[in-house]
């Protein structure tokens, strides 16, 4: 099992500029998210996802989109990229066991917005 | 506003040392409690959690001590190695609820 696999590992954007940070899982978990990771700030939840076809809002979801057409792909859309956006991102799926589930993450996509 | 918060942002250790690592929470309908750990370039992976029914857990050198009257629980690294250099964030859920609210992270540099 190659677990949660993210492209790409690096990008810059300038202002203005859209992209799309791909995540797959190959272990059929159900929930799938998508964190931010910002120096001394911890993991901000920016979207969501219990199953394919339902997404919902986490902590900081403005400025970002996702769509969830499959179990294994869950891509985070960036559309009039800002500097603020300027973060590592992370993918993570659950397999929904109960409360507390194990989350497995992805390597992260080091963004850079200039 | 950070759900969990977590001190010390950063500390250094000498080998064979002990790290300890707190946090502290408000909602009181959080009780899972795991810590992940972070390796520079890498995603963060499970290290040990906890649930308020116990005081305390210990896997190897990893130990989480909980105080639910405190609303605190603390990460403890006993015997320090250089291996176990790495961002480590606490993190909290509540019943039924599979979405953690993370702390902020702390550094630790273990010195040989």
């Amino acid at each position: 099992n190659a677990g949660v696999t993210q492209t790409p590992k690096f990008r810059i954007l300038k202002i203005g500029q859209s992209m799309t940070l791909q995540c797959t899982q190959d272990m059929n978990h159900n929930y799938m998210y998508w964190y931010r990771q910002d120096p001394g700030m911890g993991l901000k939840l920016i979207y969501y996802s219990v199953g394919a076809g339902i997404t919902d809002k986490g902590e900081v979801p403005n400025g970002y989109n996702v769509s969830r057409s499959t179990t294994e792909d869950f891509p985070l859309r960036l559309e009039l990229a800002a500097p603020s956006q300027t973060s590592v991102y992370f993918c993570a799926s659950s397999y929904p066991q109960g409360q507390g589930d194990e989350q497995f993450f992805g390597p992260g996509t080091r963004l850079t917005v200039l | 506003q950070q759900q969990v918060k977590q001190s010390p942002q950063s500390l250094i250790v000498q080998k064979g040392g002990i790290s300890i690592i707190n946090c502290a929470y408000e909602n009181t309908a959080f009780d899972y409690f795991p810590w992940y750990q972070q390796f520079p370039g890498k995603g963060p992976a499970l290290l040990i959690a906890i649930r308020p029914d116990v005081s305390e857990k210990k896997e190897g050198r990893f130990t989480i001590s909980f105080n639910k009257s405190a609303k605190q629980f603390s990460l403890h690294i006993m015997d320090s190695q250089p291996g176990d250099s790495a961002t480590y964030f606490c993190a909290a859920a509540g019943s039924g609820d599979y979405k953690l609210s993370f702390g902020a992270g702390t550094t630790v540099t273990v010195r040989a």
